[in-house]
């Protein structure tokens, strides 16, 4: 069955930096987008970043622009997240979920939590 | 900043029907914004529920269904049972490979 399986998380410092990763299984990886989504503790979720399955067009939301990439490598079916500059605001649980295209998100993985504190 | 709108919380009675929102905070939300819906019970991943407006995803009851009502997707849940109790977030398509969530919506069946 379809499987993601996020990993990665921890607890850093502010201005640190730290990898995600999301290994998928269960489906063509190289034929599908992959999303992150992240949720603050006791908030919503927050769409973070999107990349094609054909890995040259990345999107991020502003809050993480220019600070976060998003990346994938086909041959290692495996989704990463490089996070840098962090913030407390990026405190969250990250979840990667496997993309319907332009019809949002179809499976989700199980999430990774970051700290970001001092 | 486009803003995407859901009520903060609803309550239904079990058996009821509800009708869950997303809107815009400037415009209106038509089937170009493929709107979906999450489900999400605490400490839980997002389930997915429906997508491109009204297209229920594998093994949702249906019970759950969705549509645009004005100019707003609705989900709308008939015959609620106690186990629908959860978080209801809908995420909207902006173009450009951008999608923004709503702030979710807490359902209480009682």
């Amino acid at each position: 069955q379809v499987q993601l399986v996020e990993s990665g998380g921890g607890v850093v410092q502010p201005g640190g930096s730290l990898r995600l990763s999301c290994a998928a299984s269960g489906f063509t990886f190289s034929n599908y987008g992959i999303h992150w989504v992240r949720q603050a503790p006791g908030k919503g979720l927050e769409w973070v970043a999107f990349i094609r399955n054909d890995e040259n067009n990345k999107y991020y939301a502003d809050s993480v622009k220019g600070r976060f990439t998003i990346s994938r490598d086909s041959s290692k079916k495996t989704l990463y997240l490089q996070m840098n500059s962090l913030r407390a605001e990026d405190t969250a649980v990250y979840y990667c979920a496997k993309s319907r295209g332009e019809y949002g998100m179809d499976v989700w993985g199980q999430g990774t939590t970051v700290t970001v504190s001092s | 900043q486009t803003v995407v709108t859901q009520e903060p919380s609803f309550s239904v009675s079990p058996g009821g029907t509800v009708t869950l929102t997303c809107g815009l905070s400037s415009g209106s939300v038509s089937t170009s914004y493929y709107p979906s819906w999450y489900q999400q019970t605490p400490g839980q991943a997002p389930r997915t529920l429906i997508y491109s407006t009204s297209t229920r995803s594998s093994g949702v009851p249906d019970r759950f269904s969705g549509s645009i009502l004005g100019n707003k997707a609705a989900l709308t849940i008939t015959g609620a049972q106690a186990d629908d109790e959860s978080d209801y977030y809908c995420v909207l398509y902006m173009g450009s490979g951008i999608w923004v969530f709503g702030g979710g919506t807490k359902l209480t069946v009682l």
